[in-house]
């Protein structure tokens, strides 16, 4: 199994620009999620899904779009990305609510976008 | 909103002791799922441990346990007889079993003296 695929890995933005971050998992999870981590702050939640069709805000949405049209695929979009924005992003997938919640987080490889 | 606190950026001990990594969270939920994750210079994360918030007994695995106080909210980590290769970030967090929301506390990173 691939487990999560995440691409690119690493992006260089201008001000401005928008792009897209895919995200793909062969799992079967229910669950996906994207987190962006930056020194000093930890992984902070920028926005999950608990299936496809249904998505939700984590702790910093702002600025980025999700969508889940099917269980494998659940892509981060930057409609104008802004410097603030530089950050190394991951997204992560596991088993949802009908399943053992105590299933941990399978990781993708991570991106390192610069917005310059 | 539940929140992961982690008030150690960094924490230093020899190799073969033991330390204690500290992790408190706030919920008013009485159902959730905790972990702790490691993320070494390669940036992948690797669960460590996790915890169900209904079990009593602390979890262990291997070298690693946990000390789980329900009602204090808090979530430690104890890492015995330390390896070089335990050197890494280390991240606590919280799954809701409400939303199912996984939130992350800011880490410790863990530097291991030869």
């Amino acid at each position: 199994n691939a487990g999560v695929t995440q691409t690119p890995k690493f992006q260089v933005l201008k001000t401005g620009q928008s792009m897209t971050l895919q995200c793909a998992q062969d799992m079967n999870h229910e669950y996906m999620s994207w987190y962006r981590q930056d020194p000093g702050m930890g992984l902070r939640l920028i926005h999950y899904s608990v299936g496809a069709g249904i998505t939700d805000q984590g702790e910093v949405p702002n600025g980025y779009n999700v969508s889940r049209s099917t269980t494998e695929d659940f892509p981060l979009r930057l409609l104008s990305a802004a410097p603030s924005q530089t950050s190394v992003y991951f997204c992560a997938s596991t088993r949802g609510r009908s399943k053992k919640n105590n299933s941990p987080l399978h990781f993708g490889n991570g991106t390192r976008l610069t917005v310059t | 909103a539940q929140t992961v606190t982690q008030s150690q950026p960094e924490m230093s001990v020899q190799e073969a002791e033991t330390v204690t990594l500290s992790c408190t969270y706030d919920t008013s939920e009485s159902d959730y799922y905790l972990f702790w994750y490691k993320q070494p210079p390669s940036r992948q994360m690797i669960l460590v441990i996790r915890q169900e918030a209904y079990k009593q007994q602390n979890a262990t695995e291997n070298r690693f346990s946990v000390n789980f106080q329900k009602a204090a909210k808090s979530f430690s980590l104890k890492i015995s007889d330390s390896q070089l290769g335990d050197a890494a970030m280390y991240f606590c967090a919280y799954r809701s079993a409400r939303d199912d929301k996984i939130i992350f506390g800011k880490g410790t990173r863990l530097h291991i003296l030869p």
